[in-house]
């Protein structure tokens, strides 16, 4: 079964308008999450994190909201820019699983100039 | 430098070849994985281990083995490829803090094509 989801396979957005991506999951033991973005050709890197105690969580143009109680986290980039361009994946830990993750299937993002 | 580094960059073997895919660190992380990737399936875990003496399946580890040769080696290997291993593969390490997850740094990837 997949425990996380990114329902939607592709996202395109205006340079300078805001893209959410968007992920689920049902594992409720899950208490850490992660976004990575992957550009072609190369390996995932880390973006930004969340811990379930936690609803929100900055770091410039990228915002994580966590809604524990609907399993729905979501990734927001203002403002988008075409470098934003490439694949996001959400990831998922839980409490006392050694740092185990469990990704969703990827978002492609296409930032249009 | 890179900090983690596979090798190879791109394999084509053949149904039935043993296959090695290596993986190095500079990082000094203890912990290391073996995660491959589907076209609409994301990352799966293979193997992963968190150091030398300690080495634990993931998700989908049939058909798949590993050694862990020192802390910063990790190598893949198949020892019968099959077609349906035809996949991106990828190596990660991490710092290790207890029980908790903490932020994994992936290499390149090595492209494996099996005929």
């Amino acid at each position: 079964d997949q425990q996380v989801k990114q329902n939607s396979p592709s996202l395109s957005v205006q340079e300078g308008r805001i893209s959410i991506l968007n992920c689920d999951y049902t594992n409720s033991m899950f208490d850490y999450f992660l976004w990575y973005k992957k550009y072609p050709a190369e390996g995932p890197t880390f973006l930004i994190s969340i811990s379930s105690i936690k609803d929100k969580n900055e770091d410039g143009r990228f915002t994580v909201f966590l809604n524990k109680s609907a399993k729905h986290l979501s990734l927001h980039i203002v403002p988008s820019q075409p470098g934003d361009s490439a694949v996001y994946f959400c990831a998922a830990s839980a409490m006392f699983s050694g740092s185990r993750l469990t990704f969703g299937e990827g978002t492609q993002l296409t930032v249009n100039p | 430098d890179a900090d983690v580094t596979q090798t190879p960059r791109n394999r084509i073997t053949k149904t039935g070849k043993r296959i090695m895919l290596e993986c190095s660190q500079t990082k000094g992380h203890d912990r290391m994985y073996w995660y491959r990737q589907d076209p609409g399936l994301g990352l799966q875990l293979i193997y992963y281990s968190f150091d030398v003496k300690d080495i634990n399946k993931g998700e989908i580890s049939d058909g798949y083995s590993v050694s862990r040769q020192a802390q910063a080696k990790f190598s893949l290997s198949l020892e019968s490829a099959i077609p349906n291993q035809t996949a991106l593969y990828f190596c990660a390490t991490s710092v290790g803090t207890g029980g908790r997850a903490d932020t994994q740094y992936f290499g390149p990837g090595t492209r494996l094509t099996v005929l």
